[in-house]
């Protein structure tokens, strides 16, 4: 059970590249989450996919655009980098009537 | 819009101290208040949560209180270890809503061995 698991883990990008960080979870969870951290920022929602099929905007998603392939991978795709994006991304997976999210150990991401 | 405070933003305190990070919230319909411990280089874990029909919840040398009113609720970490030293977040959200999980901008927690 190796939970949420991310790719790349590290990743450097100039302005105007496109890229897809992954996410997978094998806890047959319904909800999955893309969150990126900045310095004394906390988290901040981007997208978010309540269930299988579906996704909506979170707080920050300009940029940004997801993909839910299936119950257990939710990938987050950056069309055209931009310094701006250069920040901490984390995916998460919740189980929907508990509300406890899991993370994955995050991808650390470079734009130039 | 809806946020969560958080303070404070770094804490400093010897082996065998107490450490208390407090949080508010402004979304008054607010019902599951999570806390996350941020170890370096790795994703945020769940490290105990309270649920807004409780006031104080404990787990060893964790405790959560709330204070639904005052729209405030603390950590409380006993006994501190050197391991316990990382980054806390509080968050506060909705059980109705998915996407209403707000998070505080975090305290890094050092214990000095």
């Amino acid at each position: 059970n190796a939970g949420v698991t991310q790719t790349p883990k590290f990743q450097v990008l100039k302005t105007g590249q496109s890229m897809t960080l992954q996410c997978a979870q094998d806890m047959n969870h319904n909800s999955m989450y893309w969150y990126r951290q900045d310095p004394g920022m906390g988290l901040r929602l981007i997208y978010y996919s309540a269930s299988e099929g579906t996704t909506d905007k979170g707080e920050v998603p300009n940029g940004y655009n997801v993909s839910r392939l299936n119950k257990r991978e939710f990938s987050l795709r950056l069309e055209s980098a931009a310094p701006s994006q250069t920040s901490v991304y984390f995916c998460a997976s919740m189980i929907g009537s508990l509300f406890e999210q899991y993370f994955g150990p995050g991808t650390r991401l470079t734009v130039t | 819009g809806e946020n969560v405070e958080q303070h404070p933003s770094t804490l400093s305190v010897q082996e065998g101290d107490s450490a208390v990070i407090k949080c508010t919230y402004s979304d008054s319909a607010s019902n599951y208040f999570p806390w996350y411990k941020q170890e370096l280089g790795k994703g945020p874990q769940l490290i105990i949560d309270i649920r807004s029909n409780v006031g104080e919840k404990k787990d060893q040398r964790i405790a959560v209180t709330l204070n639904k009113t005052a729209k405030h609720f603390s950590l409380h970490i006993t006994e501190t270890q050197p391991e316990d030293s990382a980054v806390y977040f509080c968050a506060a959200s909705r059980k109705t809503s998915y996407d209403k999980v707000i998070f505080g901008p975090g305290t890094s927690l050092s214990v000095i061995p």
